[in-house]
């Protein structure tokens, strides 16, 4: 079963840093496009970059452009998701999800989110 | 790229069809026939419910299916149930330069 699974919950503080991972099974890891997403409370979805992790080619949107860090670790099929300095406004669950075979452009399977609560 | 524009909300009675609206430009939707819709129930994530259009996955009830015209995409659902009540969000390929995805604003779906 391909599955993606995502770190669990955390609670941090303005200014601190994270790194919120994404592990993929049941498929070849590095042949596919991984993606991130972020919901904020009640909100809806947004598209913020994705990353391939067989060359660590990544591309962001730009409104997360230099806000977010993009990265895979292919030799334990994981992708991850980071911060240098968390604001009160990153609070959101983010979820990764697996780009089509094949590189088509829909995103299926998503992993369970990881839901990021910055607060002093 | 603008979040792609989706009601807010839409409602129908079991056994009703409904159609949620996805409108883009000609930079996203009009441009690439990549428009996918996702299903999400409270506290769940996201599931792919239509690709390319109007393709659907396997699992997936013929229930569901999904057009184009222009700049706006539509999904329907037909013989509404209970469990279709959820969140639905459209999404598009929105560049082969930029190399990025828009979502719509999501749209909350009621069965009456």
């Amino acid at each position: 079963e391909v599955q993606l699974v995502q770190s669990g919950a955390e609670v941090k503080k303005p200014g601190e840093s994270l790194k919120i991972s994404c592990k993929g099974s049941g498929y070849s890891f590095t042949s596919y496009w991984i993606g991130w997403v972020r919901q904020m409370p009640g909100k809806g979805l947004e598209w913020m970059g994705i990353i391939y992790p067989g060359d660590s080619d990544t591309r962001y949107s730009p409104s997360f452009q230099g806000q977010v860090t993009i990265s895979a670790d292919k030799s334990i099929s994981t992708a991850y998701l980071q911060w240098s300095s968390l604001k009160a406004s990153d609070t959101a669950m983010y979820y990764c999800a697996r780009r089509g075979v094949g590189g088509n452009n829909w995103f299926d399977p998503w992993g369970q989110g990881t839901l990021v609560t910055v607060s002093s | 790229q603008s979040a792609l524009t989706q009601p807010r909300s839409v409602s129908g009675s079991p056994g009703q069809s409904v159609t949620i609206s996805c409108t883009g430009t000609s930079s996203d939707v009009g441009g690439y026939n990549y428009v996918s819709w996702y299903q999400q129930h409270p506290g769940k994530a996201p599931k792919l419910m239509i690709y390319d259009v109007s393709k659907r996955p396997s699992g997936v009830p013929d229930r569901f299916s999904g057009s184009k015209s222009g700049n706006t995409a539509s999904l329907t659902i037909s013989g509404l149930q209970a469990e279709d009540e959820a969140d639905y969000y459209c999404c598009s390929y929105a560049g082969s330069y930029t190399f990025e995805w828009v979502f719509g604003g999501g749209t909350k779906l009621t069965v009456l």
